[in-house]
């Protein structure tokens, strides 16, 4: 059975500074998934991984995906406040998507 | 708006009654999904359609949730003599068939309460 684990789980960091949260999953899943959530709203798909090296960027966020280490990471460079946004990672099992807890990023001024 | 609609969005009851929430995908979508959401943690899946068809059913969907999708455009998520551990988010999200990058896009929610 798919699992997931994300950490850190809180991260607080200061406006132009670098971070990346990582995504652990326990076994094979084909393609990951990125989604941010603000408060009281829905899931926002971010990026799609389809592939062992895949790399996509979209601003300041980067994904990548490495299979063999079973690991994703959600690069964020030069944070500004509009990030502030919890951000979850999910593999894809059968048909379902199983997600990880979530990081939940507040960026400083 | 083209999104998913979930309505409504809030729905506050007392424990024992009956509620029932109502999803409709993007229209081209053949595929919908239910999660469940509670505070601080990850949507968990419950069910999907493909169509009509209910393919896939979640051991955290108990005998007194129930799903449909009657004519493969909106489903109804109903949950009969609610518990006070109903209380959360539920999330519909519908796909575009397999053999795309088959992102699901979700809804805004039915947030639950049961007092």
């Amino acid at each position: 059975e798919l699992k997931v684990e994300q950490n850190p789980l809180f991260l607080s960091m200061q406006e132009g500074k670098n971070y990346t949260i990582y995504c652990n999953y326990s076994t094979t899943s084909d393609r990951l998934y990125w989604y941010r959530q603000d408060p009281g709203k829905s899931l926002e798909s971010l990026f799609v991984l389809l592939s062992n090296g895949a790399v996509k960027q979209e601003g300041r966020l980067m994904a990548s995906l490495d299979t063999k280490a079973r690991l994703s990471t959600l690069h964020i460079t030069a944070a500004v406040h509009d990030l502030s946004a919890t951000y979850f990672c999910a593999g894809r099992g059968s048909e379902k998507l199983v997600f990880g807890k979530g990081t939940k990023l507040t960026v400083n001024p | 708006d083209t999104g998913v609609s979930q309505d409504p969005r809030h729905k506050i009851t007392k424990r024992g009654q009956n509620v029932t929430f109502r999803c409709d995908p993007i229209s081209e979508h053949n595929r919908l999904y239910w999660y469940r959401q509670t505070l601080g943690q990850g949507p968990e899946f419950l069910t999907y359609f493909q169509n009509e068809a209910q393919l896939e059913k979640s051991r955290l969907l108990s005998d007194r949730f129930s799903a449909e999708r009657p004519k493969g455009s909106f489903s109804t998520l109903e949950i009969q003599r609610t518990e006070q551990g109903d209380s959360a988010m539920y999330l519909c999200a519908s796909s575009k068939p397999p053999g795309t990058s088959a992102i699901q896009y979700f809804g805004a929610g039915t947030r639950l309460s049961v007092l």
